[in-house]
């Protein structure tokens, strides 16, 4: 059964540092999405997209963050600059139309 | 704005008894409703969906939900649960593109 993937599992950096999350998505699936689990509380939608182009971002999505297709398989996510606050769990989600959404595994971040 | 509220946070069952989480949703047209399990260090998988048509749906792992628009609710069911029932329950509801996710109930399964 085809699944969407995530690496890594666990990424670990320091304040200030760059990370990118990476998935791959069902691959006839159109949609993409990112959310986040900050430990304990609610899992939290983050950005969508569809068509090489965001469709959809929270007021999370900051500046600091980025999407981006770099190919037909690979989707992801760029922090420019990690801050304590942004240790979390990192969920790619993907759908063939606007609506059920298939998950990955998660990348857990932790920014020290 | 669409939301949903688990209002139970942590269901303790024993195991071959029945299971019932509750979903209430907040929004203004027929709602596009969801529930995901994620067990300990697991990502999140779909249990089942409900679009339209039929208000009992039935999903993997022998659950079920039933969706009642009098009631704002979309409660999830399992008739005889299993030790590895043990997880964190999502209720979710759409709307742009976007989920919406519950805060979540914890079902721990006792022997």
């Amino acid at each position: 059964e085809p699944e969407v993937t995530q690496t890594p599992s666990h990424q670990v950096t320091q304040m200030g540092q760059e990370v990118i999350l990476r998935c791959v998505p069902i691959s006839n699936h159109l949609y993409f999405y990112w959310y986040r689990q900050i430990l304990g509380q609610k899992v939290e939608f983050l950005v969508s997209f569809y068509n090489n182009e965001i469709s959809e971002k929270s007021e999370i999505f900051d500046d600091q963050f980025s999407v981006e297709r770099p190919d037909g398989s690979n989707f992801t996510l760029k922090i420019r600059s990690t801050k304590l606050e942004d240790s979390a769990m990192y969920f790619c989600a993907s759908s063939e139309a606007e609506y059920e959404q298939y998950f990955g595994p998660g990348t857990r971040l932790t920014v020290t | 704005a669409q939301s949903v509220t688990q209002p139970d946070i942590h269901i303790t069952v024993s195991e071959g008894a029945s299971l019932e989480l509750r979903c209430n949703y907040s929004y203004g047209a027929t709602p596009y409703l969801f529930w995901y399990v994620q067990s300990p260090g697991q990502g999140l998988q779909l249990l089942l969906k409900y679009f339209s048509g039929d208000t009992l749906v039935q999903g993997i792992k022998g659950f079920e939900a039933e969706f009642k628009r009098s009631q704002s609710s979309f409660n999830l069911r399992k008739p005889s649960v299993h030790w590895s029932d043990a997880a964190e329950y999502f209720c979710a509801v759409v709307s742009d593109y976007k989920l919406s996710f519950g805060a979540g109930t914890t079902v721990t399964v006792r022997a």
